[in-house]
């Protein structure tokens, strides 16, 4: 079992659709949580941590599953902008290890 | 600040040549990781550092080696390429480990042919 995985997608939807990932994870010593954001040949950039209580920014809101082992990304009234691909990585000591990412396409 | 840097952009290697991928950050970051990326796949990571002098292994090192002389640098050297080397190469720093947010560079693009 891979210790992150993600549903790899494509994920096509309109603009102005509701979308939701999912990440889980297999190392219950996890303890940091992320969400990248990454554009067709450029390198990962941080779209939000992922807090035990959840957080949001603006349209995204990530929450984070102990008990299960996940967490979630949640992006509201999504922009032609918003495509790209989403990897989530947990952290334990001192590296993070990633997910395969999750590609989202939003259409006009 | 510069942030991380990455040297060269793209490569082409011939089957056994070796080559070195120069990777700088300029923000005194301790954590420094080096990652792979192949098309539709996620990052592997080959090897880190956790300061200067210190290194350890990711979950695919073998063909590469790393040193960490400098808290500023982290070059990888790939001996002997091999067309399963084709990859993306990411280079990342962090401030605190595998806690906080990782800084990417830009990437190079290795086809080994």
């Amino acid at each position: 079992r891979k210790e992150v995985e993600q549903d790899p997608g494509p994920f096509n939807v309109p603009e102005g659709a509701t979308v939701a990932f999912n990440c889980t994870y297999s190392n219950s010593a996890s303890q940091s949580f992320f969400w990248y954001r990454q554009d067709c040949r450029k390198e990962p950039k941080l779209l939000m941590s992922v807090y035990s209580s959840g957080n949001e920014d603006g349209r995204f809101t990530a929450q984070l599953n102990r008990a299960s082992q996940y967490i979630s990304l949640l992006i509201r009234d999504s922009k032609l902008s918003d495509s790209a691909t989403y990897l989530c990585g947990t952290g334990a000591t001192n590296k993070l290890i990633f997910g395969t990412g999750t590609l989202l396409a939003v259409q006009p | 600040n510069a942030g991380v840097t990455q040297t060269p952009k793209f490569r082409i290697l011939k089957i056994g040549q070796s080559m070195t991928l120069q990777c700088a950050q300029d923000m005194n970051h301790n954590y420094m990781y080096w990652y792979r990326q192949d098309p539709g796949m996620g990052l592997k990571l080959i090897y880190y550092s956790v300061g200067a002098g210190i290194t350890d292994k990711g979950e695919v090192p073998n063909g590469y080696n790393v040193s960490r002389s400098t808290t500023e640098d982290f070059p990888l050297r790939l001996e002997l390429a091999a067309p399963s080397q084709t990859s993306v190469y990411f280079c990342a720093s962090s401030n605190l480990g595998g806690s906080y947010e990782q800084y990417f560079g830009p990437g190079t693009r290795l086809t080994v042919t």
